[in-house]
């Protein structure tokens, strides 16, 4: 059984760029979350998805999006890239509501400059 | 407000030695529970979980961790370290009313031989 698939795993980009990271989860997961992670704020929560409908938010400003296809990949944008984006990006997917377990794809590594 | 507290930024221990991270949650309703591990450059993976039932769980690896509502915690433990115990550890919670999660800060593991 294929794992979470994050791509790309690496990526430069420079300020004011956008970017858009893509998250396949485990087959029949149809919850997907992503989340944060740097070293100042840990493991922060951007957003998650359900059946392509975005249930909850986390505290990050409006140039964070998100959005869900109907075969429940997922992809996570960023507009106008700042330098304090520069992060860990990971992606979690579950089977089921509320989230009993989750599963943590390898993470995309973006750095701004 | 909910929160995760993982004592120990930085555990030494020595190979064949106890292991012990702490994580306490705040929260009047208790909530699932969850020990994650991350190696450099990876995403997490699930160590063990508490939900319902036993308080004490088992996980991968040797590690263990029990539930202990009254003192709000929820330690992980591995009785004999070994050199590839050494990651980044970090507790998180969830709730049945939604599929967030909440990590603690994460606690480096280091194993001396």
């Amino acid at each position: 059984k294929a794992g979470v698939t994050q791509t790309p795993r690496y990526l430069i980009k420079t300020r004011g760029q956008q970017v858009t990271l893509s998250c396949s989860p485990i087959s029949g997961h149809r919850s997907v979350s992503w989340y944060q992670q740097t070293p100042g704020q840990g493991l922060q929560f951007l957003f998650e998805y359900f059946s392509e409908t975005q249930r909850n938010k986390g505290n990050f400003p409006g140039r964070f999006s998100g959005r869900q296809f109907s075969n429940s990949r997922s992809e996570m944008n960023v507009s106008t890239l700042e330098l304090g984006d520069s992060a860990l990006y990971l992606c979690a997917s579950s089977l089921s509501w509320p989230n009993t377990e989750a599963f943590f794809g390898q993470g995309t590594r973006l750095t701004v400059v | 407000a909910q929160s995760v507290t993982q004592l120990g930024s930085h555990v030494s221990v020595s190979e064949g030695a106890l292991v012990l991270l702490r994580c306490n949650y705040s929260s009047s309703v208790p909530p699932y529970l969850f020990w994650y591990v991350q190696y450099p450059n990876q995403g997490l993976q699930l160590l063990l979980k508490y939900t319902t039932g036993a308080t004490l769980v088992k996980g991968i690896n040797g590690f263990e961790a029990e539930f202990k509502k009254s003192e709000t915690s929820f330690h992980l433990t591995k009785p004999s370290a070994h050199m590839s115990d050494a990651a980044e550890y970090f507790c998180a919670v969830s709730w049945a009313t939604g599929n967030q999660f909440y990590f603690g800060t994460g606690t480096s593991l280091t194993v001396i031989p």
